[in-house]
């Protein structure tokens, strides 16, 4: 199936430690991105790479890093995790055009407790 | 700057009934607008899209959306809502080299029987 998918879907961890949610596409998109929805269903964008180069890079702590092995790969890496990570993360790919939407993947809901 | 609004947080109404979800935009260029539909712990399915033409787009599941520059709106209607249309919907825009989105925050629908 041609998607976007994301792993894990759910994840739990406690303050403080080090995670990691993986990213794949097979649309041949060029543009990958990452969104994080937080509980009060706002999205917002946080990265987003174009053939592997980090293009998009918000107002986001330096603890989130991402990772583009290849452009059909966009993971993200968060250390020491914050109560106020709990948020639901969002992969989405793109061409890179203006008149395209996203293909979104179905989420990563990541709770720290 | 850029933004969407989107006026209603909540929305019920009945089953056979017709919707009209609002949606303002703010964008300095050329706007690309797009409308997302969610559905509970699932991801964001692109329901239609404008970029140019004919102001009245036809996108998926029998839904409908008009562009007005003079009011800066993309409202998404349907004539008449089905119980599976119960979900939290999305305006966006964008545009521009590698499509950076703006979302509103949501509406939410629920449908009666």
């Amino acid at each position: 199936d041609t998607a976007v998918s994301q792993t894990p879907k759910y994840l739990v961890t406690q303050m403080g430690n080090d995670k990691s949610i993986k990213c794949e596409q097979n649309l041949g998109h060029d543009t990958m991105y990452w969104y994080k929805q937080d509980s009060k269903k706002f999205l917002k964008i946080m990265f987003s790479y174009n053939n592997k180069e980090l293009i998009i890079n918000e107002t986001v702590p330096n603890r989130f890093s991402p990772k583009s092995p290849d452009k059909a790969h966009l993971n993200l890496h968060i250390n020491s995790l914050e109560l106020g990570d709990s948020a639901v993360y969002f992969c989405a790919s793109g061409p890179g055009q203006g008149n395209y939407g996203y293909t979104f993947g179905s989420g990563t809901r990541l709770t720290v407790v | 700057a850029q933004s969407v609004t989107q006026p209603d947080i909540h929305i019920t109404v009945s089953e056979g009934a017709s919707l009209e979800l609002r949606c303002n935009y703010s964008y300095g260029a050329t706007p690309y607008l797009f409308w997302y539909v969610q559905s509970p712990g699932q991801g964001l399915q692109l329901l239609l899209k404008y970029f140019s033409g004919d102001t009245l787009v036809q996108g998926i599941k029998g839904f409908e959306a008009e562009f007005k520059r003079s009011q800066s709106s993309f409202n998404l209607r349907k004539p008449s809502v089905h119980w599976s249309d119960a979900a939290e919907y999305f305006c966006a825009v964008g545009g521009g080299n590698f499509n950076k989105f703006y979302f509103g925050s949501g509406t939410k629908l629920n449908v009666k029987p």
